[in-house]
């Protein structure tokens, strides 16, 4: 079956410490995305990458990193510089030109 | 902020009924998309339209675009109880590279 998979699906962090939301894509789709809801509201882009190796910040990077070593892979991480991450988080990945994103079931982060 | 504006934020309708989001943006769009999320789930793509086009069709979804009032609307005919959701409107603004810019979103709850 194709798809994003996200793991985990529910994580917790302690203060001072980063976790990483693991982001992986058997659709042979270029383009991938990294976004935060909060509730109530739409969606906010934290990163993006368009091809391995590369990624830009996206409107909310501040206190989170990325990487894009494979292009099924890219990791998230939200670390201890952000001081607000309870929130929902969304990987997706784009298809085409047309710019149509595939999200996967999404990971929840609270704080403890 | 780029985000559209969406209306109405809720809407609660009755099983058979119509129901009617609207969506606003600020910009030039190459296309406007619809996504539905039901909850606590990732987002699922609807339906596109670019921006030379009028009306889109896609079984029981209607999309119509109104690029000289900057709008669209999603009507969902005669709709069931699985319809219940989140709905979002997407708009790939042109010159934004290739992201979208996702609305706040509303709620559609229909009654059995």
């Amino acid at each position: 079956d194709g798809g994003i998979t996200q793991s985990p699906k529910y994580l917790f962090r302690k203060e001072g410490q980063n976790v990483t939301l693991s982001c992986e894509q058997n659709l042979n789709h270029d383009a991938m995305y990294w976004y935060r809801q909060d509730p109530g509201q739409g969606l906010r882009l934290i990163y993006y990458s368009q091809i391995v190796n590369d990624f830009q910040k996206g409107d909310i990077a501040e206190g989170y990193s990325v990487s894009r070593e494979k292009k099924e892979s890219f990791p998230l991480t939200v670390t201890s510089a952000q001081k607000n991450p309870t929130a929902f988080y969304l990987c997706a990945s784009r298809k085409d030109v047309k710019n149509i994103q595939y999200f996967g079931a999404g990971t929840r982060l609270s704080v403890l | 902020s780029q985000q559209g504006e969406e209306d109405p934020q809720a809407l609660s309708i009755q099983e058979g009924e119509n129901a009617t989001m609207n969506c606003s943006y600020k910009t030039s769009i190459n296309n406007l998309q619809w996504y539905r999320q039901n909850s606590g789930r990732g987002l699922v793509h609807l339906i596109l339209i670019r921006s030379n086009e009028r009306e889109k069709h896609s079984g029981r979804l209607r999309v119509t675009l109104d690029t000289s009032k900057k709008s669209s609307s999603l009507l969902i005919t005669a709709s069931r109880a699985a319809d219940t959701a989140s709905y979002f409107c997407a708009t790939d603004l042109m010159g934004y590279g290739n992201k979208l810019v996702f609305g706040a979103g509303t709620i559609l709850r229909v009654k059995s």
